[in-house]
């Protein structure tokens, strides 16, 4: 069954580094996403991804975020300067269609700023 | 309404019987609503959908309600078993996809 990636499982970084947290979605699929979960917490919308540009975005998707499809398949988050704050599991998940169709999450990328 | 920090609402039941976990959703304005499994340490992982204009769908050993009126969302499953243990949560989306905070079911032998 068709699953989604995501690259590295657990990523250590110091305050103020950039990171990059990676993603393949599923093959077939348009609809791309970026979530964050705070240890405890419920997941919470970043951004929607369609056609190479950002179709929704969160008050949490500030301008220290950004997200790319470098290539036909691989999605990436990047944080430029990490804070304390950003230290969350970070999932990506993707659709076939826009909204109301099933959502598919990858298993997460646990990131952890010192 | 919201549900933040680190204790989430627990239901335990024994294997074998059934469950039943609520959701309360927002927006009246949301049209399609997903139930997510997520175990520890792990993604979501998809369960059942159902869309605004049903109030009954039923999947494998699990039946998601839908009352629009009051705004509420119920998964219920069917046997419970052990492998079922996991934090349950609502998805409902109007513009974007908003999660709730997460039920977590214990199973008991």
């Amino acid at each position: 069954e068709p699953e989604v990636t995501q690259t590295p499982s657990h990523q250590v970084t110091q305050m103020g580094q950039e990171v990059i947290l990676r993603c393949v979605p599923i093959s077939n699929h348009l609809y791309f996403y970026w979530y964050r979960q705070i240890l405890g917490q419920k997941v919470e919308f970043l951004v929607s991804f369609y056609n190479n540009e950002i179709s929704e975005k969160s008050e949490i998707f500030d301008d220290q975020f950004s997200v790319e499809r470098p290539d036909g398949s691989n999605f990436t988050l990047k944080i430029r300067s990490t804070k304390l704050e950003d230290s969350a599991m970070y999932f990506c998940a993707s659709t076939s269609g826009n909204g109301g169709t099933s959502q598919y999450f990858g298993p997460g990328t646990r990131l952890t700023v010192l | 309404g919201e549900s933040v920090g680190l204790h989430l609402p627990t239901l335990s039941v024994q294997e074998g019987d059934n469950s039943i976990i609520n959701c309360a959703y927002s927006n009246s304005a949301s049209d399609y609503f997903i139930w997510y499994k997520q175990e520890s340490g792990k993604g979501p992982q998809f369960i059942i959908d159902i869309r605004s204009n049903m109030d009954k769908r039923q999947g494998q050993r699990v039946t998601v309600l839908l009352n629009k009126t009051v705004k509420h969302l119920s998964l219920q499953i069917a046997a419970t078993q052990p492998g079922d243990s996991a934090v349950y949560f609502c998805a409902e989306y109007g513009q974007n996809f908003v999660f709730g905070p997460g039920t977590r079911l214990s199973v008991l032998p």
